[in-house]
């Protein structure tokens, strides 16, 4: 059974640019979860996506958008990046909306 | 809105001794979940422990185990004969039962585990 993978890794861009991050759900998990986890605190939830629709949405403005796919991978965009949208970007995917969540191992974004 | 608190920024544990680290939570709410994640610096968020609000057993896990206290609304986790690979953060999270997109993690707690 393959795990939540994350792409890419590491990602470097500049003020105003945008940016897409990739997550594939683990094998029978239709729910992924986007969280942003800046250095040194906890993650804080961006938005859920259940079956490709959203399904809940933290304290995020719109320039944080996503996508889920029929496969139940999942695209997180966001456009106009500022400095402090340097993080580590979690996604979790889930058998269900109840179910537990599974972490990626996370994409690391600078922006300089 | 539901808070998560971790007040031990770091602790420190003796190879093969047993440590505790806290969390307590503000909720209205009366069914919810509670877990325990552990993150080491590969970065991947580890699911350790969870525990549901309506059932009064601790969780345990092996090594690991929880006492939640509902009523002071306290959930710690306990870890037994530690080892050097638990060294890690570890993040308490909250996730309501009604609204279970939402979920709510504390600051973390840092533990080196010494040999």
């Amino acid at each position: 059974e393959t795990g939540v993978t994350q792409s890419p890794t590491h990602l470097i861009k500049t003020r105003g640019q945008q940016v897409t991050l990739r997550c594939s759900s683990q094998s029978g998990h239709n729910t992924v979860s986007w969280y942003q986890q800046a250095l040194g605190q906890g993650p804080q939830f961006i938005f859920q996506y259940y079956r490709e629709e959203e399904n809940g949405r933290g304290n995020f403005p719109p320039r944080f958008s996503g996508l889920q796919f029929p496969n139940y991978s999942s695209e997180l965009n966001v456009n106009a990046l500022e400095l402090d949208d340097s993080a580590l970007y979690l996604c979790a995917s889930s058998k269900s909306r109840a179910d537990t969540q599974y972490f990626g191992p996370g994409t690391r974004l600078t922006v300089l | 809105a539901q808070t998560v608190t971790q007040s031990q920024p770091e602790m420190s544990v003796q190879e093969a001794e047993t440590v505790t680290l806290s969390c307590t939570y503000d909720t209205s709410e009366s069914d919810y979940y509670l877990f325990w994640y552990k993150q080491p610096p590969s970065r991947q968020m580890i699911l350790v422990i969870r525990q549901e609000a309506y059932k009064q057993q601790n969780a345990t896990e092996n090594r690991f185990s929880v006492n939640f206290q509902k009523a002071a609304k306290s959930f710690s986790l306990k870890i037994s004969d530690s080892q050097l690979g638990d060294a890690a953060m570890y993040f308490c999270a909250y996730r309501s039962a009604d609204n279970n997109n939402d979920m709510r993690f504390g600051a973390g707690t840092r533990l080196t585990v010494k040999p």
